[in-house]
């Protein structure tokens, strides 16, 4: 399968715990995209990179999200201190310069 | 911020029949995406669109990206049950920037 791919795919947590997902996206493709998506709604930009350079945050990002791209390849996104508003389905995709996006199969995270 | 529009929200259809459905915005884009997501997965890439008057087809799912650029229309021809889900537009406004995505039609296909 050479689509993008996500792990884990699904993640329980308890509230205050910190939690990391990753995304390795399609080969070659040099964009890298976070989204996260609540019931309902549509997939909310978080932040992209290219290669290994995070070129745009949007302001739902609050201090307790990081992301990473240290090779250019692989990305994580980590959350601290969860909070139950944290609880989202969080999609990435990849592109090459051309902007047409390929998602990943998502990672469903549920607080406590 | 811009905001996109889809309408209807959802929809019930017989097997069969057409579908058509549309995204609107205030703002000028330079490309559209139609996307299909199932329920638990990631939405699916169906349709890109990069030229204002484009008309697009994959399969029995045709999308025009619209003379004015604010808005897009996607039409499904004879439904059958795995056109079941729910279908986002995403624009963008410049070349570059990350992709606004619409709240989303929710497509049901009576047998």
């Amino acid at each position: 399968d050479t689509g993008v791919s996500q792990n884990p795919r699904h993640k329980i947590t308890k509230r205050g715990q910190n939690v990391t997902f990753r995304c390795d996206p399609i080969s070659e493709h040099n964009r890298l995209y976070w989204y996260r998506q609540t019931l309902g709604q549509g997939p909310e930009f978080l932040t992209y990179f290219q290669n290994e350079a995070q070129l745009e945050k949007s302001r739902l990002l609050s201090d307790r999200f990081s992301a990473e791209r240290p090779k250019g390849s692989f990305s994580t996104l980590e959350i601290q201190r969860t909070e139950q508003g944290d609880s989202a389905m969080y999609l990435c995709a990849s592109s090459v310069v051309v902007d047409t996006q390929y998602f990943g199969p998502g990672t469903r995270l549920t607080v406590l | 911020g811009q905001q996109l529009n889809q309408s209807p929200q959802s929809m019930f259809i017989q097997e069969g029949e057409d579908v058509s459905m549309n995204c609107t915005s205030s703002s000028i884009f330079n490309t559209w995406l139609w996307y299909k997501q199932d329920p638990g997965e990631g939405p699916v890439l169906l349709i890109a669109l990069y030229k204002a008057g484009e008309l697009t087809s994959n399969g029995r799912l045709t999308a025009q990206f619209g003379i004015t650029r604010k808005d897009s229309f996607l039409n499904i021809s004879a439904s059958i049950p795995s056109d079941v889900g729910i279908y986002f537009c995403a624009g963008q406004l410049n070349y570059g920037q990350n992709f606004v995505f619409g709240p989303g039609t929710r497509l049901s296909v009576l047998p």
